[in-house]
């Protein structure tokens, strides 16, 4: 696609229930991205796949929180039993594998745990 | 643990003032700094990427330098207008893995 693609743009959930956030990166990039954005704060990363393998997972709060990109291309963000400090801004980006990588965000899936 | 600093939080100034800001970060194992400029209610778009100490990068009004020696990296922007106001924000990390400040907030008043 032209961009990077979020759905749903807004998710009111009560806690306990799961959800999945979903990114279409760009088509042709490589590498995406999962980041978390609490208000007035920086990005913080969650993890990062290059193709349909994740490099890193470090970012990930707890055990709750998983990724996956099957096919390399759309990925999904499943928070189980979410936590009312799950609510945040949870942004996907993607780039070409060419280093330094340049990201280009979506605009952003705003959970909101009751 | 990387920790990316910047400074000040938010700035004011009047249209036609030029203004920088402070990115600080890690200087051991150096790869990358990023900075991004990001509009309330927007996504964050990439201004530059540098990665060499003495780097200097230019777009328009707006210029970053790099020294990656003491760990710190300038945004300048030369004659603020209304249109720059927004949250700058700088990251830097190895591939992948980008850690981000907590940004400086512009605001230009015309």
């Amino acid at each position: 696609g032209a961009g990077v693609s979020q759905s749903p743009r807004y998710k009111v959930t009560k806690r306990g229930q799961d959800v999945a956030l979903r990114c279409d990166p760009i088509s042709g990039h490589v590498s995406l991205y999962w980041y978390r954005q609490a208000l007035g704060q920086g990005p913080e990363f969650l993890t990062y796949f290059n193709y349909e393998a994740q490099q890193d997972k470090s970012g990930l709060p707890n055990d709750r929180f998983s990724a996956e990109r099957p096919e390399g291309s759309i990925s999904t963000l499943t928070i189980q039993r979410t936590e009312q400090r799950d609510s945040a801004m949870y942004r996907c980006a993607s780039s070409t594998m060419g280093a330094p990588n340049v990201l280009t965000f979506g605009a952003g899936s705003r959970l909101t745990v009751l | 643990i990387l920790n990316v600093e910047q400074s000040p939080q938010s700035l004011h100034v009047q249209e036609g003032d030029s203004t920088n800001f402070t990115c600080s970060f890690p200087s051991s194992n150096f790869y990358a700094l990023h900075w991004y400029r990001w509009e309330t209610a927007k996504s964050p778009e990439a201004l530059f990427v540098m990665t060499l100490n003495g780097d200097e990068k230019k777009k328009g009004r707006i210029s970053a330098t790099l020294n990656t020696k003491e760990g710190y990296s300038y945004l300048y922007i030369k004659g603020s207008q209304p249109e720059d106001s927004a949250t700058y924000l700088c990251a830097s990390g190895n591939t992948g893995k980008l850690i981000f400040g907590q940004g400086t907030t512009l605001q230009v008043k015309p």
